[in-house]
C-alpha cells in the first residue's frame, strides 16, 4: 500500500517570502500522480498543483513549483510572494496512474500560516 | 461550473434523528465521492459512486446509507448516528474512475455535530 507522509505537522512564513512544504511517499508502482492541495479556514478543498511520475519537469503554477524527485521519492511544495491567502492547511496526495485510480492516499497536512 | 454544492453548511442532530446531506455538481462528471474529515486530519473515503452505482463502501457502517438518485446527485443518509461521527462531510466529483488525471473537484462540506 502506498503511504504518503507530510513531516512538517505546521509551518510558519512571513508576507511576501518564500516557504517549502515536504512531502515523501513509498509506492512501488511506476505509473502514478502527486497533488498538492490547499485547504483554507472556509474549507473547500482546492488542488493547488500536479504532477505526473513519468514526467521530469517539475509542475508551476503561478507561485506554486514543485521539486518532484522520483528517486528519492520526494514531492516537495514551494510558495513564493507567499500571500496572507496562502494560509491553510495543505495535503500532498498520491494516486495510482493503473486501473481505477480513484483512491487519494492524503499525507497528514502541514497548517501554514502568513505572518504580515 | 466547476463547482460542487453542498447543503446544509451545517448540521445539528440527535442521535435517534435521520436527515440527509446534498451534494450536486453540474459538470457532467460520472464519479461522485464522499469523504469524512476529523478537525486537522486528512479526508477519508467513504463511499464512490461511478455511473450512479455504487463501486466503492471503504467498510462504511450501515448507519450512513449513500443514494446516487441521478448524475448530478448524490446524498448521503444518516440514521442513529453516534457523537464520535460528528466531523466534516465533504462531497467530490470527477470525470469518471479512470483516465489520466481524474482530478477531484471538492465541495465546501457540511458540518455535522451529533449530540
Amino acid at each position: 500500500a502506498q503511504t504518503v507522509t507530510q513531516s512538517q505537522p505546521e509551518m510558519s512564513v512571513q508576507e511576501a517570502e518564500t516557504v517549502t512544504l515536504s512531502c515523501t511517499y513509498d509506492t512501488s508502482e511506476s505509473d502514478y500522480y502527486l497533488f498538492w492541495y490547499k485547504q483554507p479556514p472556509s474549507r473547500q478543498m482546492i488542488l493547488v498543483i500536479r504532477q505526473e511520475a513519468y514526467k521530469q519537469q517539475n509542475a508551476t503554477e503561478n507561485r506554486f513549483s514543485v521539486n518532484f524527485q522520483k528517486a528519492a521519492k520526494s514531492f516537495s511544495l514551494k510558495i513564493s510572494d507567499s500571500q496572507l491567502g496562502d494560509a491553510a492547511m495543505y495535503f500532498c496526495a498520491y494516486r495510482s496512474g493503473g486501473g481505477s485510480n480513484y483512491k487519494l492516499t492524503f499525507g497528514k497536512g502541514t497548517l501554514l500560516t502568513v505572518n504580515p | 461550473d466547476t463547482e460542487v454544492t453542498q447543503t446544509p453548511k451545517h448540521l445539528v442532530m440527535g442521535m435517534t434523528n435521520k436527515k440527509s446531506l446534498k451534494c450536486e455538481q453540474h459538470m457532467g462528471h460520472r464519479a461522485m465521492y464522499w469523504y469524512k474529515q476529523k478537525a486537522k486530519k486528512p479526508p477519508e473515503l467513504m463511499f464512490v459512486y461511478s455511473y450512479e452505482k455504487l463501486s466503492i463502501n471503504e467498510s462504511v457502517p450501515s448507519r450512513f446509507s449513500p443514494e446516487c438518485p441521478n448524475s448530478s446527485l448524490l446524498n448521503l443518509h444518516l440514521h442513529a448516528l453516534q457523537p464520535e461521527d460528528s466531523a466534516l462531510y465533504l462531497c467530490a466529483s470527477s470525470q469518471d474512475l479512470r483516465g489520466a488525471w481524474n482530478e477531484q473537484f471538492f465541495g465546501p462540506g457540511t458540518r455535522l455535530t451529533v449530540l
